[in-house]
């Protein structure tokens, strides 16, 4: 079965650069959906096949996927992002959903 | 603007069963693919199953699959998952979730509910 890995958890500071990686092989081949979990919420769709943002969703959250990692990028970090940052792709080998592991985004 | 409300979820014993209840509204559900996704408390996402808009195709994960039955009313704006013979590792909340197209493959969750809790334990 296909896997994604997620850090556990990365860290930074407000009004900085925050990346979080999704690695899986040859995850290039497979579009990428990234979700944001706040605490005691339910996840929020922040990027959609690989790079596009739906409605609402800041410009500061941007992410690219080339080889064996995706990342999600989010520029000017703001308190208000810190959650869980999951990615997902649709393995097309077995039609079945994968979800990366998450990662806890803190804010310093 | 999708909004989803699951239902149906409890307090069930081992080898029991449960039918939880998703009622969408908003335009075109029979347009969008669902699934349903589950997690347990302080752990991540788990896919569990996912159905195309037409309710032609279904799809699961391996944990679930001769267990569970993801199913549709599109007359009725509601997805269903039928649980048979849960087990205590099926505890988790259980959310429903909307795609904007049709069909499964690439499915991304657009729209979420809040969730509805089981709890498997004798």
């Amino acid at each position: 079965s296909y896997v994604l890995t997620q850090p556990p958890s990365v860290s930074v500071a407000p009004g900085k650069t925050a990346k979080i990686t999704c690695g899986g092989n040859n995850i290039a081949s497979f579009s990428v959906h990234w979700y944001q979990q706040k605490t005691g919420q339910a996840p929020v769709l922040v990027i959609y096949f690989d790079t596009e943002r739906p409605s609402g969703i800041p410009e500061r959250f941007s992410a690219s996927n080339s080889g064996n990692t995706a990342t999600l990028t989010i520029s000017r970090v703001e308190a208000g992002d810190e959650a869980d940052y999951y990615c997902q792709v649709w393995n097309s080998d077995n039609n079945h959903l994968v979800f990366g592991g998450g990662t806890q985004l803190t804010v310093l | 603007e999708v909004q989803l409300l699951e239902s149906g979820g409890g307090l069930e014993q081992p080898g029991g069963s449960l039918r939880l209840s998703c009622l969408a509204s908003g335009p075109a559900f029979n347009n969008f693919a669902m699934s349903w996704v589950r997690q347990t408390p302080g752990k991540g996402l788990e896919w569990v199953s996912t159905i195309t808009g037409s309710g032609d195709r279904t799809y699961y994960a391996d944990s679930v699959k001769g267990r569970f039955t993801i199913s549709r009313d599109n007359s009725k704006n509601t997805l269903y998952l039928q649980m048979n013979s849960l087990r205590a590792e099926d505890t988790a909340l259980y959310y429903c979730v909307s795609d904007r197209r049709q069909q499964a493959i690439h499915f991304q969750g657009f729209y979420w509910g809040q969730g509805t809790l089981v709890t498997v334990s004798s």
